[in-house]
């Protein structure tokens, strides 16, 4: 069995400000980590994914994750949030194989002007 | 390139009714996957077909069923629709079968209201 656990219903941070959204997994077998966005009204968008060839990994919108096997954890961060980073973040795992995303149940970020 | 298409975005139905809900892939992909969002339960997973196959099934009662066609257009059915099956159902098409391969894109979703 698979599952996240994102930390957090609701996030504020200033604009500028540093972007911490917390996300820790749950896994059986060798994990695969998203994260996507959703805005207002749309689909979600895939921020970056993890599938093993590098711990740190880079995504669009300035977005960045670290996976830490000891800590169970694949957090995303940013160092100075935009007013347009304001919508629903959701971490995602899935495994080798499969196609299934399991979600976690998402955080929404406010950005204080 | 178009995106992955859903129609319709809303619908209102009254319990006991089915409903017929439909997703076009983005051209040249073959696996098509269907989630249903809703505030208490967040994003669950449906179903997932491939090449006009199912691969992978949700933990949802069988009232909820899906195909998919050979040109890759997949719809959904919902049968004696419950007002707690009121929520956002969202597809999401790929090239093969593996996420950590592919990336998913996602619809917009079909807004789906039970009274």
């Amino acid at each position: 069995a698979q599952s996240v656990t994102q930390l957090g219903s609701h996030v504020s941070v200033s604009e500028g400000a540093l972007v911490l959204l917390r996300c820790n997994y749950s896994s059986s077998v060798p994990p695969y980590l998203f994260w996507y966005v959703q805005y207002p009204n749309q689909g979600l968008q895939l921020l970056l994914k993890y599938t093993s060839a590098a711990t740190l990994v880079k995504g669009i919108n300035g977005f960045e994750a670290e996976f830490k096997k000891s800590e169970t954890s694949f957090h995303l961060t940013k160092p100075s949030a935009h007013m347009s980073d304001a919508a629903e973040y959701f971490c995602a795992v899935s495994h080798f194989g499969n196609e299934k995303l399991t979600f976690g149940t998402g955080t929404r970020l406010t950005i204080i002007p | 390139k178009a995106g992955v298409t859903q129609t319709p975005r809303y619908l209102i139905k009254t319990r006991g009714q089915q409903v017929t809900l439909s997703c076009s892939p983005i051209s040249g992909h073959r696996s098509v996957s269907w989630y249903q969002q809703t505030p208490g339960q967040g994003l669950q997973f449906l179903f997932e077909y491939f090449s006009e196959t199912q691969r992978n099934k949700g933990n949802f009662p069988g009232r909820f069923s899906g195909r998919q066609f050979s040109n890759s257009r997949s719809e959904m059915n919902v049968s004696t629709l419950e007002l707690g099956d009121s929520a956002l159902y969202l597809c999401a098409s790929s090239l093969s079968g593996q996420a950590i391969l592919n990336e998913q894109f996602f619809g917009p979703g079909t807004r789906l209201t039970v009274l």
